[in-house]
């Protein structure tokens, strides 16, 4: 089955801890994002990659690293986690940039 | 639609009816647009997209109309069903200094039987 698979679902964690979300699409997409969704916000992107070793911010960066050593797999790396990033992220892939990209379940972080 | 504070703007139909949710992106530039469906507690999931150089793109009950001389976007569902209750989003791809994808704050929609 077609499908982009993040872990952990649900993390509950303490502020300055590091921690990382996985994401892995099993689509051989080129394109891979990071995206958090807040109330009233919408979704904004965090990092997007266009292919392996290319990778590139999006609106709200800060906080954030990424990093694409595979073509299947995109990580969200939190290094230094702060309450203001607590949030409900999704990672997303396609083919190319221009095309509807699939979306993981959400992983819903709380940074206490 | 624009979301106002933390509440979504809201459209509420009766089943069978049609059902239209509009959109307005910020940047004539912009030459790729989807409409994604989200239901409470999963990601957001395809639904139809379109490009600049059409107006109109019909989906299976769906059905995008661009309208690019005032930037707007809509969403029709025809004989709308409950389970059709979900959030529902459009996204630009915004030419600006860099190329991305931005997405509108949603419309709730919700079906009463």
């Amino acid at each position: 089955e077609a499908q982009v698979t993040q872990n952990p679902r649900y993390l509950i964690t303490v502020t300055g801890k590091k921690l990382t979300v996985t994401c892995s699409q099993n689509m051989n997409h080129e394109y891979m994002s990071w995206y958090r969704q807040d109330p009233g916000l919408g979704l904004r992107q965090i990092y997007y990659s266009m292919n392996v070793e290319v990778t590139d911010k999006g609106d709200v960066p800060e906080g954030y690293k990424v990093s694409r050593k595979e073509k299947r797999n995109f990580p969200l790396i939190l290094e230094s986690p702060s309450p203001n990033q607590t949030s409900l992220y999704f990672c997303a892939s396609s083919f190319y940039r221009n095309q509807p990209q699939h979306f993981g379940d959400g992983t819903r972080l709380s940074i206490l | 639609g624009e979301s106002v504070g933390l509440h979504l703007p809201t459209l509420s139909v009766q089943e069978g009816d049609n059902s239209i949710i509009n959109c307005a992106y910020s940047n004539s530039a912009s030459d790729y647009f989807i409409w994604y469906k989200q239901e409470s507690g999963k990601g957001p999931q395809f639904i139809i997209d379109i490009r600049s150089n059409m107006d109109k793109r019909q989906g299976q009950r769906v059905t995008v109309l661009l309208n690019k001389t005032v930037k707007h976007l809509s969403l029709q569902i025809a004989a709308t069903q409950p389970g059709d209750s979900a959030v529902y989003f459009c996204a630009e791809n915004y030419q600006g200094g860099s190329e991305k994808l931005v997405f509108g704050k949603g419309t709730k929609l919700t079906v009463n039987p």
